[in-house]
């Protein structure tokens, strides 16, 4: 039972142009979601994050969209870079007493930004 | 401020035998989380720890097995090794376990051969 989905397992784009990373979940308990990146051996790395009480949040390059009607967010990446080349995992957890206290990753896209 | 630690980085060990991870959290997060990296595979879930309490465990055999100390240290045993286990292991520290950010430390490369 995936909850959180990354349809794409590669993404590639011209150095510049914009990247977006698309995932999916299907609990409707989440309530906050993360994008990490990650480079081959090590651990990832935060990039962003968003309350389910926004439907945007921008940081630097970095936005991420979150529509809760389609159970769906994406993270847009403006203008790419070489050194963007890396793994994008995005997350959701659930909070409160009723959380499940984990966060749950999707399976990872491979974006590769061409120089 | 320093970020989490995993230690060994690298390890190799041989089917049968029990292996013990280290994970030192950032100063101040109380909530270690521990996950399993395989090739082609996202993040697996294994288990969750705050306040030296096991709050949350995916769907991962006994042979896996974790511990949390009063100053938030954890630890990730894996007894019996199989070569399945072969894994990049990363423990995630946070304040509170979920909704906030959490991070991670480099991982231990475990190898069982």
């Amino acid at each position: 039972d995936q909850q959180v989905k990354q349809n794409s397992p590669s993404l590639s784009v011209q150095e510049g142009r914009i990247s977006i990373l698309n995932c999916d979940y299907t609990n409707s308990m989440f309530d906050y979601f993360l994008w990490y990146k990650k480079y081959p051996a090590e651990g990832p790395t935060f990039l962003i994050s968003i309350s389910s009480i926004k439907d945007k949040n921008e940081d630097g390059r970095f936005t991420v969209f979150l529509n809760k009607s389609a159970k769906h967010l994406s993270l847009h990446i403006v203008p790419s870079q070489p050194g963007d080349s890396a793994v994008y995992f995005c997350a959701a957890s659930e909070s409160g007493n009723s959380g499940t206290y984990k966060y749950i990753f999707g399976t990872g896209t491979r974006l590769k930004v061409l120089a | 401020k320093a970020g989490v630690t995993q230690t060994p980085r690298y390890l190799i060990k041989t089917r049968g035998q029990q292996v013990t991870l280290s994970c030192s959290p950032i100063s101040g997060h109380r909530s270690v989380s521990w996950y399993q990296q395989t090739p082609g595979q996202g993040l697996q879930f294994l288990f969750e720890y705050f306040s030296e309490t096991q709050r949350n465990k995916g769907n991962f055999p006994g042979r896996f097995s974790g511990r949390q100390f009063s100053n938030s240290r954890s630890e990730m045993n894996v007894s019996t090794l199989e070569l399945g286990d072969s894994a990049l292991y990363l423990c995630a520290s946070s304040r509170t376990g979920s909704n906030t950010e959490a991070f991670f430390g480099q991982g231990t490369r475990l190898t069982v051969v």
